[in-house]
């Protein structure tokens, strides 16, 4: 089976611009995690969804967002982006539940300058 | 809320044991689990104990649950340095998993 992908890997955008994040999960796994991970703050959890539903959120302006389309495939989005948005945004997929074992992508890592 | 904590770095030679050490909050938590990650990649699941279970091993890796104490430890037998990364430890709380900060485990050789 593949593992899950993540599109782009690399990213360099400016402060004000917004960014699009894609995360394709391993056939069959309908739960898709995204988290944040910065030296500073370590792995943190932005959000999960499941069935096109977002089940559960982080901590995290209403800037990011996302959302799960029927084949379970899933983007991030950051508006209005901010230097500290800079960080390797992972994404892990799961079959049921965001609390089932996650597998996680290669991370896109996003330099905001 | 629900924190989960590691030591940030551990030292140990090539060959010898590592012990990576957790301790979390939640006592209701299902599952714990270890994950790696090494440089400039994503986090790979490398095992997971049941919180009904005391011990759990698998081949060079070895984890113990302490309920009582809710302390969680990872052994890796017989140190490489292809074991040179981040370790992090994460409980499921509350229909989502609360990461470590991550140990980062160097090999002297």
């Amino acid at each position: 089976k593949a593992g899950v992908t993540q599109t782009p890997r690399y990213l360099i955008k400016t402060r004000g611009q917004q960014v699009t994040l894609s995360c394709s999960p391993i056939s069959g796994h309908r739960s898709v995690s995204w988290y944040q991970q910065t030296p500073g703050q370590g792995l943190q959890f932005l959000f999960e969804y499941f069935s096109e539903t977002q089940r559960n959120k982080g901590n995290f302006p209403g800037r990011f967002s996302g959302r799960q389309f029927s084949n379970s495939r899933s983007e991030m989005n950051v508006s209005t982006l901010e230097l500290g948005d800079s960080a390797l945004y992972l994404c892990a997929s799961s079959l049921d539940s965001g609390t089932d074992t996650q597998y996680f992508g290669p991370g896109t890592r996003l330099t905001v300058l | 809320g629900e924190d989960v904590e590691q030591s940030l770095f551990l030292s140990v030679r090539e060959g010898d044991s590592s012990v990576i050490n957790c301790t979390y909050t939640d006592s209701s938590s299902t599952y714990l689990y270890w994950y790696k990650q090494e440089p400039g990649a994503g986090l790979q699941l490398l095992t997971y104990i049941f919180s009904n279970m005391d011990m759990k091993q698998d081949q060079r890796l070895t984890v113990l649950l302490n309920k009582k104490d809710k302390h969680l430890s990872l052994r890796i037998a017989d140190t490489q340095t292809g074991d040179s990364a981040i370790y992090f430890c994460a409980e499921e709380s509350n229909y989502q998993l609360i990461w470590g900060a991550g140990t980062k485990l160097i090999i002297k050789p």
